[in-house]
Order: C-alpha cells, then sequence, then structure tokens
C-alpha cells in the first residue's frame, strides 16, 4: 500500500516559535494532501486541503495566517505553526489522496507548546 | 452536509467476546464512499475497509466483518473473539464521490480486557 510518512513525529516548543511539519508521500504522487487536527479524546478535524502549485484551501474557522500549508512538490505538504501558543498544542495529521477518493495518512506529529 | 455518528463512545469487553461498533450516516448524496479507520494508542490512522454506495454486502476479513445497510443509512463493524490487540479508537468516516472531504465520526474507543 501506499506509504506517508510525516516529520518529526514529536515536537516540544515554546511559546511563539514557529514550527515546520512535514508531510510526504513515498511511494506515490499526490496532487492533494490533507491536513488534520486531532484534540485529545476528539475526532479529526480537517483544517485544510493543500494542492501541489496552488493555494491551500482552509476549513472554516482555520487562521491561514497561523497554520501556514505549502504545498511545493507532488510529494511533500508542509504546515508551519507560526508563533505557536500552548492551544495549538494538538495531534496534527496528514494525508495524501492516493486515487478514487482512498487518502492515505501519515503516522501523525505530536505538537506540545509549552 | 454530510455527518457521520458513532453513539458508543466508549465500549469495554472481555477478550473473545464479540463486539459491534455502531456507525449512522446521513447524506442527500447517493454516491459516497464509507470507511472504517482503527487508532490505535500511537495514533496512525490504519485502514480497515473501503464500501462504495453500490455495494451493500457485506464483507468479511478475518475477524472482521461489516454490515452495509442503506435502508437504515449504517455500516456497522463487528469484531469476533476479540483480542487485546484490538484495543483502540476506530473512527467511521464517509466521503462523497468526486469530493476530497473526508467526514469522520467521533470515534469508539475499544477497550478489550484480558
Amino acid at each position: 500500500g501506499a506509504v506517508v510518512s510525516q516529520h518529526p513525529s514529536r515536537v516540544i516548543c515554546k511559546s511563539g516559535t514557529s514550527v515546520k511539519i512535514e508531510c510526504r508521500s513515498l511511494d506515490f504522487q499526490a496532487t492533494t494532501m490533507f491536513w488534520y487536527r486531532q484534540f485529545p479524546k476528539q475526532s479529526l478535524m480537517l483544517m485544510a486541503t493543500s494542492n501541489e502549485g496552488s493555494k491551500a484551501t482552509y476549513e472554516q474557522g482555520v487562521e491561514k495566517d497561523k497554520f501556514l500549508i505549502n504545498h511545493a512538490s507532488l510529494t511533500l505538504s508542509t504546515l508551519t505553526v507560526t508563533s505557536a501558543h500552548p492551544e495549538d498544542s494538538s495531534f496534527y495529521i496528514c494525508s495524501a489522496e492516493w486515487t478514487d477518493n482512498e487518502q492515505f495518512f501519515g503516522p501523525g506529529t505530536r505538537l506540545t507548546v509549552l | 452536509a454530510q455527518k457521520v455518528t458513532q453513539a458508543q463512545t466508549e465500549i469495554s469487553v472481555v477478550e473473545k467476546e464479540d463486539v459491534t461498533l455502531d456507525c449512522v450516516y446521513e447524506t442527500r448524496d447517493t454516491t459516497y464512499y464509507l470507511f472504517w479507520y482503527k487508532q490505535p494508542p500511537s495514533g496512525e490512522l490504519v485502514f480497515l475497509i473501503r464500501r462504495n454506495s453500490f455495494d451493500e454486502q457485506n464483507e468479511i476479513s478475518g475477524r472482521y466483518s461489516w454490515n452495509f445497510q442503506k435502508s437504515t443509512s449504517s455500516f456497522n463493524f463487528t469484531i469476533t473473539a476479540s483480542q487485546v490487540v484490538d484495543s483502540a479508537v476506530y473512527f467511521c468516516a464517509l466521503i462523497l464521490f468526486g469530493n476530497e472531504k473526508l467526514t469522520f465520526g467521533t470515534g469508539t474507543r475499544l477497550t478489550i480486557i484480558p
């Protein structure tokens, strides 16, 4: 099956700093990637849809200036949490669309902002 | 708008018992896919099954089986002879044909007691 990786798997940072999370499709090209956020004991909430070569589409209520998404190639999308604060602490999961409404998920990145 | 309901927040069963996880969905569209994912404590989403709206056949894969009933808009998941390794959060999800966005249910936390 298709493999999606995320890096880092876990990051701890100080309040006010920016953190970049990478999502890579390892064995296929993905025109579209997705970023989700998951709070403890809650479901996945779609943050944005990332399309290669164009601007990301953000879901309602997601601050695009805070969560910068770049999809520079067909195998890489990045999410940068700018000026992170403790309330941004969460589990961030990316997925890559393979074909026909099928997404493969990365292993997730646990962000802790002190 | 689509909606996926997993009414069971948490379930605990003793090992070797059978357990059914319920999933009820809402959509006005007639063409869609339904999914089940497993999220173990590590956080990574594990794909279990995809079913399209045209295929109401039940499916069995080892100890796992799925019952899809369009008449009741349900896509229930049964684990027979449960094992401790089945302990995880299970998510049901829906995506419309031609639409990229997955709609997740709130998840069911399954604990298998040894």
